[in-house]
């Protein structure tokens, strides 16, 4: 069984704050992809990442993805209200599956 | 490109009932996935289409499940007998096929079910 865990589950931080969220898996990933999703609403793509070692900036959030393809991170400098929403990891196997796996999701609160 | 449409939005049903959701995805796209999402849980791997084909289904999707894509455009995803855990936030996606799909998923707004 193919697992992906993201950490923390639970974030609660003062706008202005920097923050990182993890996302972890024993299996090597083809590519992986992150997830902003809000409540009532569909994930929405923010990044999708693919080569060992990769960094990819979208304004102040910033990707990384490791070396060897089995985990990632996502950094955001100066936190506002406006990234509240949980955050989604997606790892993609490859090979003859469709799909994505997600992990359970960072929640993250940013108080002004 | 309006994204892709699920119907309906919100759906409480009596528990037995049978309840049958559906996706219109983006047009260009060829590939149409269904996930379920439960509070505090990231989207769980339901079904997934190319084209008319179903090509993969998840253990989760028991015999009271069924999903079609008859003509390769919408799908519909069927519940028979609802069973109260169900209750879940059923959210489609598309995006294209092959290596293609790197480009990521673009998903619905998702059908909030309630069974009661």
């Amino acid at each position: 069984t193919q697992l992906l865990e993201q950490s923390p589950q639970f974030l609660s931080i003062q706008e202005g704050e920097n923050l990182t969220v993890y996302c972890n898996s024993s299996s090597v990933f083809s590519s992986l992809q992150w997830y902003r999703q809000e409540p009532g609403e569909g994930p929405v793509l923010l990044v999708t990442v693919v080569t060992g070692g990769e960094v990819k900036k979208l304004k102040r959030l910033t990707f990384q993805f490791g070396d060897a393809r089995k985990d990632s991170s996502l950094h955001i400098t100066a936190a506002q209200p406006g990234d509240t929403g949980l955050y989604l990891c997606a790892g993609d196997y490859g090979g003859s599956q469709g799909n994505l796996i997600f992990g359970k999701g960072t929640k993250l609160s940013v108080k002004p | 490109d309006t994204g892709v449409s699920q119907d309906p939005r919100h759906k409480i049903t009596k528990r037995g009932q049978n309840v049958t959701f559906r996706c219109d995805p983006i047009s260009e796209h060829n590939r149409l996935y269904w996930y379920r999402q439960t509070l505090g849980q990231g989207p769980e791997f339901l079904t997934y289409f190319q084209n008319e084909a179903q090509l993969e289904k998840s253990r989760l999707l028991s015999d009271r499940f069924s999903a079609e894509r008859p003509k390769g455009s919408f799908s519909t995803l069927e519940i028979q007998r609802t069973e109260q855990g169900d209750s879940a936030m059923y959210l489609c996606a598309s995006s294209l096929g092959g290596t293609l799909r790197l480009a990521g998923y673009t998903f619905g707004s998702g059908t909030r079910l309630t069974v009661v």
